[in-house]
């Protein structure tokens, strides 16, 4: 089945440091997804890219989805204390299953 | 619009019982995943349903198992429930591309 691979797995940054993780698949999706995850509570999605080349940001948080098609980068600028948690990539090919990468865990010190 | 509901938000079994664990997706959303996720580590795709149909099924044994109701919402059931069956239950819904998850059912079997 469609695997995806999140790197790195794990990030312990100083506070104000810019992060960057990405996924990368053997197969083609038609959309990548980023999700935040808290302690105790369910992922939110943070940034959705729907075309291969496309750039998007959300405040902090600038996501790509590669040319290939097989991969999606997340950068995070300036980081702050709450950025901590657990971010999840995501993929999907048209009307199949959503696949998720298995994570980054974000650790900030202030 | 409410998000994606999952009931009970916590659910303590003792071994060899039976845990009942139901979500109710976006009003409008007719597709329903379910993830696990044990100690806070990725989550392990369980089963999908779309239109009241399991789509597909994740790597799990067949005492786990659920069903969708033709209101869209969805039931998990785990039967002889095992230790490490303890995690964090979560479900999503999804309007065909991407997925909006619940805040999760805490399952600890004792």
């Amino acid at each position: 089945g469609q695997q995806l691979n999140q790197s790195p797995q794990s990030m312990f940054i100083q506070e104000g440091e810019d992060v960057s993780m990405n996924c990368t698949s053997s197969s083609i999706f038609n959309t990548w997804l980023w999700y935040k995850q808290d302690p105790g509570e369910g992922p939110v999605l943070l940034i959705a890219l729907y075309k291969a080349g496309e750039l998007t940001s959300n405040g902090r948080l600038t996501a790509q989805f590669g040319i290939t098609r097989k991969d999606s980068f997340l950068n995070i600028s300036a980081s702050i204390p709450s950025d901590v948690g657990i971010y999840f990539c995501a993929g999907q090919g048209g009307s199949e299953k959503l696949v998720f990468g298995k994570g980054t865990k974000l650790t900030v010190n202030p | 619009e409410a998000g994606v509901t999952q009931s009970p938000t916590h659910l303590i079994k003792t071994r060899g019982q039976q845990a009942t664990l139901r979500c109710s997706p976006i009003s409008g959303h007719t597709s329903v995943y379910w993830y696990q996720q044990a100690l806070g580590l990725g989550l392990q795709f369980l089963l999908w349903y779309d239109e009241g149909e399991e789509r597909n099924r994740g790597n799990f044994p067949p005492r786990f198992s659920g069903r969708q109701f033709p209101n869209y919402s969805s039931e998990l059931n785990v039967n002889a429930l095992e230790l490490e069956d303890s995690a964090l239950y979560l479900c999503a819904s999804t309007p065909v591309v991407g997925a909006f998850f619940g805040q999760g059912t805490r399952l600890t079997v004792v």
